[in-house]
C-alpha cells in the first residue's frame, strides 16, 4: 500500500522559508500518471490546497500563494518537496502531502520568533 | 476559482440513523474528458483527511458500503446509511476538476 510520511522544521521563524519533504514508499512517484500535492490546514480550521507537481516536474500552485511556493520533485529519492518563502503566523498550519487517494499524517509547522 | 459550499455546518445523528451531507459547486465540475472530479473525504479527530468517494460515487477501497455519493453538475450529496461511532469527524467535498483544487468548508457528524 502506498504511503506518504512529511518530514521538515516543526518551528520556523517569520520571514523565513518553510521546506518539507514527503517521501512515497509503497509505490514509484514517476510509475503513474499522477499529480503529487501538498495541502495544509491551519489549527481548527478547513483543508487548503497549495500546489501539485506531476512526476515530469509540471506544476500548479494556488494563485493566492503562487508567489512564495515552489514544489519539486526528485525521482531518484521517490521524494517530492515544498518550499513557501516569507512566513507568517497566518501561516501555521499541520501541512499534508498526497496524491489523490493517499495522505500522509501530517506535519504541524509553527511559525514564531 | 471554484468555490465548494458544503451544508450543513454540523450534523447530529443518532446510531444508526442515516445521514445526509450537500455540496454545491459555484460551475459545473465536468471535466472536459467526460469526468466529473468530485470526491468526498473524511477526517476523523487527530487524523488526516481520508479518501471515500472519488467521481461522485466511487467508492475508495475499503469504505465500508453504507456510504454513497451521488449527485451531477454542481449539487452532489454524501449519504450515510446508518451512522456509527466510528464516522464521527468532519466531510468534505472536494473538486479537482479544474485547478486550484478547492474544498468545502466541513461538515461536522456527531453524535446525539
Amino acid at each position: 500500500q502506498l504511503q506518504l510520511q512529511e518530514s521538515g522544521p516543526g518551528l520556523v521563524k517569520p520571514s523565513e522559508t518553510l521546506s518539507l519533504t514527503c517521501t512515497v514508499s509503497g509505490g514509484s512517484i514517476s510509475s503513474s500518471s499522477y499529480y503529487w500535492g501538498w495541502i495544509r490546514q491551519p489549527p481548527g480550521k478547513g483543508l487548503e490546497w497549495i500546489g501539485s507537481i506531476y512526476y515530469s516536474g509540471s506544476t500548479y500552485y494556488n494563485p493566492s500563494l503562487k508567489s512564495r511556493v515552489t514544489i519539486s520533485v526528485d525521482t531518484s529519492k521517490n521524494q517530492f518537496s515544498l518550499k513557501l518563502s516569507s512566513v507568517t503566523a497566518a501561516d501555521t498550519a499541520v501541512y499534508y502531502c498526497a496524491r489523490k487517494d493517499y495522505w500522509g499524517q501530517g506535519t504541524l509547522v509553527t511559525v514564531s520568533s | 476559482d471554484i468555490v465548494m459550499t458544503q451544508t450543513p455546518l454540523s450534523s447530529p445523528v443518532t446510531l444508526g440513523q442515516p445521514a445526509s451531507i450537500s455540496c454545491r459547486s459555484s460551475q459545473s465540475l465536468v471535466h472536459s474528458d467526460g469526468n466529473t472530479y468530485l470526491s468526498w473525504l473524511q477526517q476523523r479527530p487527530g487524523q488526516p483527511p481520508r479518501l471515500l468517494i472519488y467521481k461522485i460515487s466511487n467508492r475508495f477501497s475499503g469504505v465500508p458500503d453504507r456510504f454513497s455519493g451521488s449527485g451531477a453538475g454542481t449539487d452532489f450529496t454524501l449519504k450515510i446509511s446508518r451512522v456509527e461511532a466510528e464516522d464521527v469527524g468532519v466531510y468534505y467535498c472536494m473538486q479537482a476538476t479544474q485547478f486550484p483544487l478547492t474544498f468545502g468548508g466541513g461538515t461536522k457528524v456527531e453524535i446525539k
